[in-house]
């Protein structure tokens, strides 16, 4: 499996709503990334995850939560987003090694109404 | 600080034609540099390192640490290669920091 797998690959939420983004890889990678995408934009990262431990949070506002259970998942709490929180949500993860490059996840498209 | 440049938002050639994607980087440490595509509609996939010095559908980088630069080169162009392409530059806490991109369009 040389996959990154997210799910839902589609998310529509109001504003009081609480939902949760997924991602899963089986390759054995240590880190894990959630980076946030806008529209003809690049990648913006959000959060690090080295050994199941949270090592960067890109000061992140408080309503995205992440999660890492075990070095297979990474999960993204969210709760009380804003509209232009809006984006495409994806994961990552990589060989701690130098020089390997990161493996993406085709994301999770949300909408927040 | 770390920073990648990507000076043109868009290029645009016919098909045949070379074809060459700036990159442009600032880092105070040893470089881990990256170039990543996006096709309409697909993930982000690598497309080069610049450790393996190889070859990927044609393209190829070399690491220019002289001129800080990391730039992306194909002698023919194709039309399968129009994409979204991104410089990357990952940091020593394993943060992979992106420029801006090119939007790469190749016309028949």
């Amino acid at each position: 499996d040389t996959e990154v797998t997210q799910t839902p690959k589609h998310l529509v939420m109001g504003m009081t709503n609480k939902k949760s983004l997924k991602c899963e890889q089986h390759m054995g990678h240590r880190a894990m990334y959630w980076y946030k995408q806008k529209a003809k934009k690049p990648p913006e990262l959000m959060f690090v995850y080295s050994y199941e431990k949270l090592s960067i949070n890109e000061s992140v506002p408080s309503r995205f939560s992440p999660e890492c259970p075990n070095s297979s998942l990474l999960n993204l709490h969210l709760h009380a987003l804003q509209p232009e929180d809006s984006a495409l949500y994806l994961c990552a993860s990589s060989q701690e090694q130098r020089d390997y490059g990161y493996t993406f996840g085709s994301g999770t498209r949300l909408t927040v109404v | 600080a770390q920073r990648v440049t990507q000076p043109e938002k868009l290029l645009s050639v016919f098909k045949g034609a070379p074809v060459e994607l700036k990159c442009n980087y600032s880092y105070s440490g040893s470089p881990e540099l990256f170039w990543y595509v996006q096709y309409s509609r697909q993930r982000l996939q690598l497309l080069l390192r610049h450790i393996s010095r190889e070859s990927i559908k044609g393209f190829t980088a070399d690491l220019n640490k002289g001129e800080t630069s990391f730039h992306l080169k194909k002698p023919f162009a194709q039309e399968e290669d129009s994409a979204m392409y991104y410089c990357a530059l990952r940091d020593s806490g394993y943060a992979l920091n992106f420029g801006k991109g090119t939007s790469l369009l190749v016309t028949p």
